[in-house]
């Protein structure tokens, strides 16, 4: 069955950089690309960016263009989402989610990341 | 940047029957999803290009298209499809959620 295993929470101060994982199982990894999406309390859900998992191209939201960073190793199966210059704003629970056949189809547990100071 | 709107909240009584919906210029072009989030829980997908079921979902939950406007149905509702629902498109620039419904059912 697929999994999609986030890495635990973070607390971060502002200015600071996070890097969240998410370890995929269940599928050929490199099939599919894996989109974040982040909700900050509350609010909306809000698309970040993705990354084709086979050669690696990635396309990012122009809210977050320049902060945000999505990479992959494909040898562990695990995606990767790099966010610099931490704000209070950037305090959300943060999603990896798999481009299946023909939609967004599994998601992760979520990582909180808490900046505070 | 390209947006979708949803009305905020929808309320019925079970058995009945409730429409959400998401009005995005891009939808005559574009496909719409929908996903539904139950508190403090991941998204379940629940429609696919537009009108399409994932296994699994219960024939009560429908989409469908129209021009500028797409359309989640979900007939003869029950207490635990209380949840928020997010329409998700596509653009140019990339994806993009609608701004969720609440739907309440009691």
């Amino acid at each position: 069955q697929v999994q999609l295993v986030q890495s635990g929470a973070e607390e971060k101060k502002p200015g600071a950089s996070v890097k969240v994982s998410c370890k995929a199982s269940g599928y050929t990894f490199s099939t599919y690309a894996m989109h974040w999406v982040r909700q900050a309390p509350g609010q909306r859900l809000e698309w970040m960016g993705w990354i084709n998992a086979g050669n690696g191209k990635t396309k990012y939201s122009q809210n977050f263009q320049g902060r945000v960073t999505i990479t992959k190793d494909t040898s562990a199966s695990t995606a990767y989402m790099e966010l610099s210059s931490l704000r209070f704003e950037d305090t959300a629970v943060y999603y990896c989610a798999r481009d299946g056949v023909a939609a967004i189809d599994y998601w992760g547990q979520g990582t909180l990341v808490t900046v505070s100071s | 940047s390209y947006e979708l709107t949803q009305s905020p909240s929808v309320s019925v009584s079970p058995g009945q029957t409730a429409r959400i919906t998401c009005s995005g210029d891009a939808l005559p072009k574009k496909y719409a999803y929908w996903y539904q989030q139950k508190s403090g829980q991941a998204p379940v997908l629940v429609i696919y290009e537009d009108n399409k079921r994932p296994s699994g979902i219960p024939e009560r939950f429908s989409g469908s298209s129209s021009g500028t406007l797409a359309t989640l149905t979900i007939s003869g509702a029950r207490v635990e499809d209380e949840a928020d629902y997010y329409c998700y498109s596509t653009d140019i620039s990339g994806g993009v959620f609608g701004g969720g419904t609440k739907l309440t059912v009691l």
